[in-house]
C-alpha cells in the first residue's frame, strides 16, 4: 500500500524551530519529486516546497524562503522540513505529497504545527 | 506570480443537481491545472489533472475542461458524498512551484 506519515509536529513559541519527518512506503521513493503543502485553521491549502528526486532541485513559497528548508534520504525513504524563524503564521496542519507528472496523487494524514507562546 | 481564483466561493445545491466550479488563472498557464477535493476533517484528494483527465477510481459524475485562463469542474449529478471543499491548482514546468485556489466549499441544499 503506497503511504506517506508525517510527525514532528508540535508547539513551539515564535522564533523556535521544528523538523518535520514524513515517511514513505509502498512505492519507490526516490523516483518522485516530494511537497509540502499546509493548511492553517479554518484555511486553504498553500503549497510550502518541493524537492527533486535526487535533492538537486528545491522551490519554496516566498514566505518561508530563508526559512525552511526542504530536504530527503532516499535511502530511508523520507522526506524532512526543517522549519526555524517559526511565526504565527506558520501555524497550520502540515502535510507532505507524493508528485507524479507535476500532481500531487498520494497524500499524508498530516502533523499539526502550532506556533504561539 | 500568477494568482489563480475560484468561484463561487461557496456554492448549494440539491442531490441530482448539475454543479460547476470555475477556475481563473492570471496569466495563461496551457492545460497546467489540477483540481482537489477535500472532504471535512479529511485529507486532500486529487480528482483531476491537466485539466480534465480523471484520475484513476474518481467518479465518471466528475469533469473538467479549459485551458489558458479559465477552467471549470463539473458534477454532473450531484451527491451527498460530494460534500467538500474543491481546489484548483495550477502547476509549471520548471520551476516547479504551484499555487492553489482559494477554495470552493459546496454544501447540500
Amino acid at each position: 500500500e503506497v503511504q506517506l506519515v508525517e510527525s514532528g509536529g508540535g508547539l513551539v513559541q515564535p522564533g523556535g524551530s521544528l523538523r518535520l519527518s514524513c515517511a514513505a512506503s509502498g512505492f519507490t521513493f526516490s523516483s518522485y519529486w516530494m511537497s509540502w503543502v499546509r493548511q492553517a485553521p479554518g484555511k486553504g491549502l498553500e503549497w510550502v516546497a518541493n524537492i527533486k528526486q535526487d535533492g538537486s532541485e528545491k522551490y519554496y513559497v516566498d514566505s518561508v524562503k530563508g526559512r525552511f528548508t526542504i530536504s530527503r534520504d532516499n535511502a530511508k525513504n523520507s522526506l524532512y522540513l526543517q522549519m526555524n524563524s517559526l511565526r504565527a503564521e506558520d501555524t497550520a496542519v502540515y502535510y507532505c505529497a507524493r508528485v507524479s507528472s507535476s500532481r500531487m496523487d498520494v497524500w499524508g494524514q498530516g502533523t499539526t504545527v502550532t506556533v504561539s507562546s | 506570480d500568477i494568482q489563480m481564483t475560484q468561484s463561487p466561493s461557496s456554492l448549494s445545491a440539491s442531490v441530482g443537481d448539475r454543479v460547476t466550479i470555475t477556475c481563473r488563472a492570471s496569466q495563461g498557464i496551457s492545460n497546467y491545472l489540477a483540481w482537489y477535493q477535500q472532504k471535512p476533517g479529511k485529507v486532500p484528494k486529487l480528482l483531476i489533472y491537466a485539466a480534465s483527465t480523471l484520475q484513476s477510481g474518481v467518479p465518471s459524475r466528475f469533469s473538467g475542461s479549459g485551458s489558458g485562463t479559465d477552467f471549470t469542474l463539473t458534477i454532473s449529478s450531484l451527491q451527498p458524498e460530494d460534500v467538500a471543499t474543491y481546489y484548483c491548482q495550477k502547476y509549471n514546468s520548471a520551476p516547479y512551484m504551484y499555487t492553489f485556489g482559494q477554495g470552493t466549499k459546496l454544501e447540500i441544499k
